[in-house]
């Protein structure tokens, strides 16, 4: 019943691979978001895109790279990963760019790195 | 100090139960605050939007207090389905920069 949807579900890669995570909402909303939630830790923001332009990228390391080419996708692009990246990665999306805009959440991607 | 603190719980309660859980928060800028719920495994989803002073939703009541930067949720008449970690969310006031709590976790008993 969500209106944001994440592929794949789960993910498994060693350290040189190179894949990508896809989030696309369906609720009509101009910001999306990247978090990562590892076990034990409260979820992390890692980028905020707001009609389409990147507004904030809480020093992620470059090998996590988000693309969003337009309001309904976002993608975050995996190479050269290490085993602590293992996580939850959740995707979100709100219809504004303002502070008072709820969050709605993709079921996220489970991503286990070798 | 960390931006966003929460009780540590776990909270233990038999059903039928009234419990609340206080959220703490660092920075006074802070424009805005919700409570989302998270289950097992699963994504966290909105429970409520904390405004001004607080509101009520049901057996829910969420309670904002700016001077000593505090926020509440309070649970009436607990079901066995309220079982869940809790969430606090604060918007740290420039921009889209959510910061969450690491959650309470509530498990309600037969």
């Amino acid at each position: 019943e969500t209106g944001v949807t994440q592929t794949p579900r789960h993910l498994v890669m060693g350290m040189t691979n190179k894949k990508s995570l896809k989030c696309e909402q369906h609720l009509g909303h101009n910001a999306m978001y990247w978090y990562k939630q590892s076990a034990k830790k409260p979820l992390e923001l890692m980028f905020v895109y707001s009609l389409e332009e990147r507004v904030e990228n809480n020093s992620v390391p470059s090998r996590f790279s988000p693309e969003c080419p337009n309001s309904s996708h976002l993608f975050l692009h995996l190479h050269t990963l290490q085993p602590e990246d293992s996580a939850l990665y959740l995707c979100a999306s709100s219809r504004g760019a303002g502070d008072y805009n709820e969050q709605f959440f993709g079921p996220g991607t489970r991503l286990t790195v070798l | 100090r960390k931006e966003v603190e929460q009780d540590p719980g776990p909270f233990n309660v038999p059903e039928g139960a009234t419990v609340a859980f206080n959220c703490t928060y660092s920075n006074s800028a802070s424009q805005s605050f919700f409570w989302y719920r998270q289950d097992c495994r699963k994504e966290p989803k909105l429970l409520m939007s904390v405004y001004s002073s607080g509101n009520e939703d049901g057996r829910f009541t969420a309670q904002l207090n700016r001077a000593s930067q505090y926020i509440s949720l309070l649970i009436r008449d607990s079901k066995l389905s309220d079982s869940a970690t809790y969430l606090c969310v604060v918007n740290v006031g420039y921009g889209q920069n959510f910061v969450f709590g690491p959650g309470t976790r509530l498990s309600v008993l037969p």
